[in-house]
């Protein structure tokens, strides 16, 4: 079974610099993807961002990236120049190509300091 | 933006009692999915429903459990007899598409479900 893992339960940045938040997962699936959720305190998980397993490319969104390492089977989200509305529970999920379940980590929150 | 809502925001019921969860996903979506997130635990995947059938359910989702898309813009998730292990917090989701393109799953704020 896949499985996601995150094991950074609480990470903290100060405004403006950069952060990391660690996802790896377990799979022997060639076709999959990845993605990045975030769930503020109003509790609406909103995408941040999604990886397909078969681009080598790192995707990005404005200030979000991730670093995939398909071998590792690593998926780290960076965000860059943080905000205070950053501030948030950041959630991986696994998606196997052919199925619809999305497999979620634990998740990390992150604290933004001003 | 269109975004996926979710009614109520808490609910609170008597073990053993019927509830039914509302969700409407986002108009032009087709694939329809509710998870559930117990407090301090993972998100996880319940059920997943396509053309008016379930396309795939986790092992939590057993004959308790029933969902269905009783019109055009609603999708209900009913719980039969409520236990206690059912409180958590249940997000609906929708994609436009299943797997493949365009299946970003986007979801709802959640339900709150507290059995007393």
């Amino acid at each position: 079974a896949q499985t996601v893992t995150q094991s950074q339960p609480e990470m903290s940045v100060q405004e403006a610099e950069t952060v990391t938040l660690s996802c790896t997962y377990d799979t022997s699936e060639s076709d999959y993807y990845l993605f990045w959720y975030k769930q503020p305190p109003s509790r609406q998980m909103i995408l941040v961002i999604r990886q397909e397993a078969y681009k080598q490319q790192n995707a990005t969104e404005n200030r979000f990236s991730v670093n995939f390492q398909k071998a590792a089977k690593s998926f780290s989200l960076k965000i860059s120049d943080s905000q205070l509305g950053d501030a948030a529970m950041y959630f991986c999920a696994y998606r196997s190509a052919p199925h619809n379940d999305m497999r979620f980590g634990a998740g990390t929150r992150l604290t933004v300091k001003p | 933006e269109p975004e996926v809502t979710q009614t109520p925001s808490h609910q609170v019921t008597q073990m053993g009692q019927e509830v039914i969860l509302r969700c409407v996903p986002i108009s032009n979506h087709l694939y329809f999915y509710w998870y559930r997130q117990i407090l301090g635990q993972k998100v996880e995947f319940l059920v997943s429903f396509y053309n008016n059938e379930i396309s795939e359910k986790s092992e939590i989702f057993d004959d308790q459990f029933s969902v269905e898309r009783p019109d055009g813009s609603n999708f209900t998730l009913k719980i039969r007899s409520t236990k206690l292990e059912d409180s958590a917090m249940y997000f609906c989701a929708s994609s436009e598409r299943g797997a493949g393109g365009r299946d970003t799953q986007y979801f709802g704020p959640g339900t709150r479900l507290t059995v007393l």
